[in-house]
């Protein structure tokens, strides 16, 4: 367990739709990632946040938000689903938000089917 | 864009063999990492090495870095059908700096077979 929480595991939702995936980081962990893993492209960087403010953001659509609260939570907000969105999600943390420098602890993931 | 590329994509093996997955990267980092994914699982971290290092151990794994080729190895040991996974390096963007987000590359899938 790598005291990284995602909810919900699963989720089928229809095009056009609006999810939002929710990610607890580790305990005393400040710094929060999101990644989108499908068969062709990989594991592809969305964005990442560090004690509320975002710090780096990768290959993310407009589409696509995230935030970090104040208990250091943080949501991905994916809307106007597409069917190429249909992907596994997964958050990950760290303790300093250099995840270059630093080991990150990845939850286990949300499956996204868009029909 | 991926940094870190692996190879072989996919490597299948017997129990008790020895696994060798390598990492091709293009732009200067200043670590590489490798992590493992059970299937549809969140990746697991392995192991960290710094770019003045050349050689690391952990367990059974065991990690090479050569910058001046831009490349890496990672080495499983008498692997177990437990090993069977997707193995993943990591690099930072080569933007310099700390921006603190890792480039994942597709990964070697390895089968053991008991």
């Amino acid at each position: 367990d790598s005291g990284v929480t995602q909810t919900p595991k699963h989720l089928i939702t229809a095009t056009g739709q609006r999810v939002t995936l929710r990610c607890s980081p580790r305990s005393g962990d400040l710094s929060v990632y999101w990644y989108q893993q499908s068969l062709d492209q990989g594991l592809q960087f969305l964005i990442q946040y560090y004690n509320g403010e975002e710090r780096a953001k990768g290959n993310i659509l407009e589409r696509f938000s995230a935030q970090q609260f104040p208990d250091l939570h943080s949501e991905l907000n994916l809307s106007s689903l597409e069917l190429g969105d249909s992907a596994l999600y997964f958050c990950a943390s760290s303790a300093r938000g250099d995840g270059t420098n630093e080991k990150l602890f990845f939850g286990s993931g949300t499956q996204l089917s868009v029909l | 864009s991926q940094q870190g590329e692996e190879d072989p994509q996919a490597l299948s093996i017997q129990e008790g063999e020895n696994a060798t997955m390598n990492c091709s990267y293009k732009t200067s980092i200043n670590n590489l990492q490798w992590y493992r994914q059970n299937s549809g699982r969140g990746l697991v971290h392995l192991i960290l090495i710094r770019s003045n290092e050349r050689e690391k151990h952990s367990g059974r794994l065991r990690v090479t870095l050569d910058t001046s080729k831009k490349s890496s190895s990672l080495l499983i040991t008498a692997s177990r059908a437990a090993d069977t996974a997707s193995y993943f390096c990591a690099t930072d963007a080569g933007y310099g700096g700390s921006q603190g987000n890792l480039i994942f590359g597709k990964g070697t899938k390895l089968s053991v077979k008991p």
